[in-house]
């Protein structure tokens, strides 16, 4: 099975700050990648993924991910960060014919 | 679009009680999904469903059961509420054709709290 840690619970980043928040997978097979955000009180969105082809990946809001596959890692990123960016972010692996798995989050808040 | 509704969004329930929280999806979506969600622990798989008639278990589906009787409708019942169970819960669908994972779509959200 797939399995993914997020290497940071919390990130704080004063506003028009670059952010770079940090996930580690792990897997036998060859995996999908994804980074979902979770606004206050509701459900999760996709920023961005990754199936195949090219190892950048730019999502919504400005967001973009590098999967790094001798590092095992799918680190997202954004230039410059604003106010309506703080939420909690979550990185998910899963493969063909799998579930799709979780990391425990990071909560990014983005101060003036 | 609905996408993914779930109800209700609110719960409180005493220990020993038992309820359904209820999923339907509007997109005809093979796959469909319950999490549970956890200060510090993200989200965690319960059980799945790969389509109408097949559900399996997930990471911990101890205190619960589900049914797919139809490609819409996912709702997942505890059978008798404990404060463990106390947290917030999503379904989530998506098409799950066995060569590729596709975004999965979430609901809302039921903030479940078991007294």
């Amino acid at each position: 099975a797939q399995s993914v840690t997020q290497l940071d619970s919390q990130v704080p980043v004063f506003e028009e700050a670059p952010v770079e928040l940090r996930c580690n997978y792990s897997s036998s097979v060859s995996v999908y990648l994804f980074w979902y955000v979770q606004y206050p009180n509701q459900g999760l969105q996709l920023l961005l993924k990754y199936l195949s082809g090219s190892t950048l990946v730019k999502g919504i809001n400005g967001f973009e991910a590098e999967f790094n596959k001798s590092q095992t890692s799918f680190h997202l990123r954004k230039p410059s960060v604003h106010i309506s960016d703080t939420a909690e972010y979550f990185c998910a692996v899963s493969a063909p014919g799998n579930d799709m798995r979780f990391g425990a989050g990071t909560r990014l808040t983005v101060k003036p | 679009n609905a996408g993914v509704t779930q109800t209700p969004k609110f719960q409180v329930l005493k220990t020993g009680q038992s309820m359904t929280l209820q999923c339907a999806q509007d997109m005809n979506h093979e796959y469909m999904s319950w999490y549970r969600q956890d200060p510090g622990m993200g989200l965690r798989l319960i059980h799945y469903s790969v389509g109408a008639g097949i559900t399996d278990q997930g990471e911990v589906p101890n205190g619960y059961n589900v049914s797919r009787s139809t490609t819409e409708d996912f709702p997942l019942r505890l059978l008798s509420a404990a404060p463990s169970q106390t947290s917030v819960y999503f379904c989530a669908s998506s098409y799950f054709p066995t060569s590729r994972h596709t975004e999965a779509f979430f609901g809302q959200g039921t903030r479940l709290t078991v007294v």
